[in-house]
């Protein structure tokens, strides 16, 4: 069985400033890892994928994520935020690339 | 189509209604997932079809829940007997094919609201 866990369900950054959006994994396997966005009353967006290639994944609108084995982690980063950014975010694992299993999500505040 | 699209995008219940939440996938896409969304909380596998065929169904909470995908494209999720805590978004995503890793794409989802 695999699961994620997100730490902290509200974050609040400077604009300008940098992002950091913690997700830790377990699973008995190598992992897929994902991030996705949430906008309101919108759908999933994905922002970046781990699929046991590089470890340091780059995904769309500035984001990366490293895949860290050793911590099982996967934090999202952004080296400056912007207020677009704000929204709700996931991670979340898959296995034999079915399924997703989400974390319980983060929203991020981006304050001017 | 554009991408994934669900109807309605909103929907009220009485406690004990039958609701159908329709899912439309992007064209030629095999595989397609239900999730649900409770407030707060991250999106929940609710079930999985490759093609008509319902190859995972171990997330629906009860047997009031029921899918189909009888000609390989658009789904339908029924739920039976609505009760309050049914209430929730319920996510769609289609995905290109499996076997390997491809990307899911989900649609805007439906709020169900169930009084």
């Amino acid at each position: 069985a695999q699961s994620v866990t997100q730490l902290g369900s509200h974050v609040s950054v400077s604009e300008g400033a940098l992002v950091l959006l913690r997700c830790n994994y377990s699973s008995s396997v190598p992992p897929y890892l994902f991030w996705y966005v949430q906008y309101p009353n919108q759908g999933l967006q994905l922002l970046l994928k781990y699929t046991s290639a590089a470890t340091l994944v780059k995904g769309i609108n500035g984001f990366e994520a490293e895949f860290k084995k050793s911590e099982t982690s996967f934090h999202l980063t952004k080296p400056s935020a912007h207020m677009s950014d704000a929204a709700e975010y996931f991670c979340a694992v898959s296995l034999a690339a079915r399924q997703l299993t989400f974390g319980s999500g983060t929203q991020l505040t981006v304050l001017p | 189509g554009a991408g994934v699209s669900q109807s309605p995008r909103y929907k009220v219940a009485k406690r004990g209604q039958d609701v159908a939440l329709r899912c439309d996938p992007i064209s030629g896409h095999v595989s397609l997932f239900w999730y649900q969304q409770a407030l707060g909380q991250g999106p929940e596998f609710l079930t999985y079809f490759q093609n008509e065929a319902q190859l995972d169904k171990s997330g629906l909470p009860s047997d009031r829940f029921f899918a189909e995908r009888p000609e390989g494209s658009v789904s339908t999720l029924k739920i039976q007997r609505t009760q309050q805590e049914d209430s929730a978004v319920y996510l769609c995503a289609s995905s290109l094919r499996t076997g390997t890793y491809n990307e899911q794409f989900f649609g805007p989802g439906t709020r169900l609201t169930v009084l």
